[in-house]
């Protein structure tokens, strides 16, 4: 079993709506999600952490993390066409080291 | 200030050659990551070094693959006998500390392409 997991899209939303992203993960012991976002050719990009059960708010991102459920989300409201990209969920494998990553969902922002 | 450098942005080799990849991590960070990304798969963990303890070399694929952390700073990962399936983006990152809650900075990678 892949240890996170995440829809790989496409994910087509339009401009001005919610973008909703999800990710599962299997080890009870990660205690740090990280959510990345990707364009094309290009590196990953920190869009938010999480490590306490609920939600986090950083402009029109949220992240959600429901630990007892393995499930962490990524809600970005009011998306645009430059949201385009690839999401990428990551756990961190224990209390420090690297990190696990999803596949990616990849997310279409229609104008 | 400066982020995560990487060097050569793009690499092109003959199958059975030696490479190298360099990783300049940010200024003070005592974490190093290499990762690497293939066509259509997620990242994938090689090797992981914090200060001067032992590297976590768990997600190194064969044995071809090494990595060093020179004065706790420039990291080379080196691929000994390339084979076509190494072809990949291979990413660095570095953290201030490694720990919940710490991120990882990505450098813009090195892409291999082994012929």
């Amino acid at each position: 079993q892949k240890e996170v997991e995440q829809n790989s899209g496409p994910l087509s939303v339009p401009e001005g709506a919610i973008a909703s992203l999800n990710c599962t993960y299997s080890d009870r012991g990660s205690q740090s999600f990280f959510w990345y976002r990707q364009y094309s050719g290009k590196s990953p990009e920190l869009i938010m952490f999480i490590y306490s059960n609920g939600d986090k708010e950083d402009g029109r991102f949220t992240a959600q993390l429901n630990k007892a459920s393995q499930y962490v989300s990524l809600l970005i409201r009011d998306s645009q066409p430059s949201d385009s990209a690839t999401y990428l969920c990551a756990a961190l494998r224990g209390s420090q080291g690297n990190l696990i990553f999803g596949k990616g969902t990849k997310l279409s922002v229609k104008p | 200030g400066a982020g995560v450098s990487q060097s050569p942005s793009n690499k092109v080799t003959e199958k059975g050659k030696d490479v190298e990849l360099r990783c300049d991590p940010i200024s003070g960070h005592t974490a190093l990551y290499w990762y690497r990304q293939s066509l259509g798969q997620g990242l994938e963990f090689l090797i992981y070094f914090q200060g001067n303890s032992a590297p976590d070399k768990s997600g190194l694929p064969s044995d071809r693959f090494s990595a060093e952390r020179t004065g706790g700073s420039v990291s080379t990962l080196t691929i000994q006998r390339t084979q076509q399936e190494d072809s990949a983006v291979y990413l660095c990152a570095s953290g201030a500390i490694a720990g919940a809650g710490d991120t990882q900075y990505f450098g813009p990678g090195t892409r291999l392409t082994v012929l």
